[in-house]
């Protein structure tokens, strides 16, 4: 099975300073990761994800995650954001294989105050 | 990616009472659904895999009896919440795949049971 922790419940951050959102994760095979984002009272929206190769994916809009094995680690940053991101992300696993479950996170509430 | 729709995005119903949610995927071939629940400030718990055609797959604590899931057609999965309590009252989103690791989300159903 597997388990994923984010430390972090909230993090408030001044618009234009960087962020770091941590994910942790736990399992006995491989996995592919993701994370996502949910504005409120909206379905989630998928970020960046990591299959396989290089271990740094980067977004669209400036968000980008590395990859660490021997950590086990899937951390999500941004160098300067925005107050449009202000929302709740989510880590998330899943058995490297098709039509497998996702397993999430508890999710971290970004805030970026103005 | 593919479009999935839920029907109703809002509900709320007297205790006792049964409602049906609609997952709909707008332009995909969905072989697989899932279905999470997602409590207030909290992560999404994966309740059931439904496959297209067969009977859904439960997870654990999940009653069945309680949680009907119809997977009809490949486009189409409902969930009917039967006899509802006010402990029921939560989000449920589903979520579509055809075979690889890309899941697609609905915008959510929030129902509260009053």
């Amino acid at each position: 099975a597997q388990s994923v922790t984010q430390l972090d419940s909230q993090v408030p951050v001044f618009e234009e300073a960087p962020v770091e959102l941590r994910c942790n994760y736990s399992s006995s095979v491989s996995v592919y990761l993701f994370w996502y984002v949910q504005y409120p009272n909206q379905g989630l929206q998928l970020l960046l994800k990591y299959l396989s190769g290089s271990t740094l994916v980067k977004s669209i809009n400036g968000f980008e995650a590395e990859f660490n094995k021997s950590q086990t680690s899937f951390h999500l940053r941004k160098p300067s954001v925005h107050i449009s991101d202000t929302a709740e992300y989510f880590c998330a696993v899943s058995k490297n294989s098709g039509n497998t479950p996702l397993v999430f996170g508890k999710g971290t509430r970004l805030s970026v105050i103005a | 990616g593919a479009v999935v729709s839920q029907h109703p995005s809002r509900v709320i119903c007297k205790s006792g009472t049964s409602v049906k949610i609609e997952c709909r995927s707008l332009d995909f071939q969905a072989t697989t659904m899932f279905w999470y629940r997602q409590f207030p400030k909290q992560s999404l718990m994966l309740m059931a895999t439904s496959n297209e055609g067969s009977k859904a797959t439960y997870e654990q604590g999940v009653e069945k009896d309680k949680f009907l899931i119809n997977h009809a057609s490949l486009t189409l999965s409902t969930l009917t919440v039967t006899s509802a309590h006010p402990e029921d009252s939560s989000f449920y989103i589903c979520s579509v795949t055809g075979g690889s690791y890309e899941q697609y989300f609905g915008p959510g159903t929030r129902l509260t049971v009053t």
